[in-house]
């Protein structure tokens, strides 16, 4: 079925390097993603939200991309510290239900000091 | 924030035996909960919908036997793996949805079970 899936399985960074991880999604129905950061043994925590009528969103250090013509989402983490080491997912949802979440295959990022 | 906690944090139980994980909403009342099933180095892939006051709805190819889920009260939500087998041992998440109007959920720190 359809579902949410990631470019790359992993990514390793430089400590104060920008971070870009990518999403594919192919449900064009889509129309509300979001990135969750997971930490090794705990849940995921929430980092940024987008909706469909959006294109970009920023938060603190961290602005997601969406590119509705390509179905690709993007997560950029400006000036990359080691607690941004993590496993990251995108997720989505479509429909009246914002709750039911499907989640994409995951990019661990690693920081190198 | 909202929380949500989840009892056990771990646990280890032998092959044919049940096995209980609790899901709590600390300061929110949660009509609706969410459980996930997470495999090493793989994703969240849901499992069932808990409704608090009625029957849970289970995603396709998620036994509703096996794991029965109970949303007795607002902030209650529990997963029981019954007989449960090595291939169950996973990493279990509960989630609820943000009642604050953000269209946000807030997910439990996991129970890691392990069948033996």
């Amino acid at each position: 079925g359809e579902s949410v899936g990631l470019h790359l399985p992993t990514l390793s960074v430089q400590e104060g390097d920008n971070s870009i991880i990518n999403c594919a999604y192919s449900n064009s129905a889509s129309d509300y993603f979001i990135w969750y950061k997971q930490e090794s043994g705990k849940g995921p925590q929430f980092i940024i939200d987008i909706r469909s009528n959006m294109d970009k969103r920023q938060g603190q250090r961290v602005t997601v991309l969406l590119n509705k013509t390509v179905k690709h989402l993007s997560l950029q983490i400006a000036a990359t510290q080691p607690g941004d080491s993590a496993v990251y997912f995108c997720a989505e949802t479509f429909g009246s239900n914002d709750y039911k979440l499907s989640f994409g295959a995951g990019t661990t990022v690693t920081v190198r000091a | 924030g909202a929380v949500v906690s989840q009892h056990p944090s771990w646990v280890i139980c032998k092959s044919g035996t049940s096995v209980k994980i609790e899901c709590r909403s600390l300061d929110f009342q949660a009509t609706t909960m969410f459980w996930y099933r997470q495999f090493p180095k793989q994703s969240l892939m849901l499992m069932a919908t808990s409704n608090e006051g009625s029957k849970a709805t289970y995603e396709q190819g998620v036994e509703k036997d096996k794991f029965l889920i109970n949303h007795a009260s607002l902030t209650l939500s529990t997963l029981t793996v019954t007989s449960a087998h090595p291939e169950d041992s996973s990493f279990y998440i509960c989630s609820a949805p943000s009642t604050s109007g953000r269209n946000e959920q807030y997910f439990g720190p996991g129970t890691r079970l392990t069948v033996t």
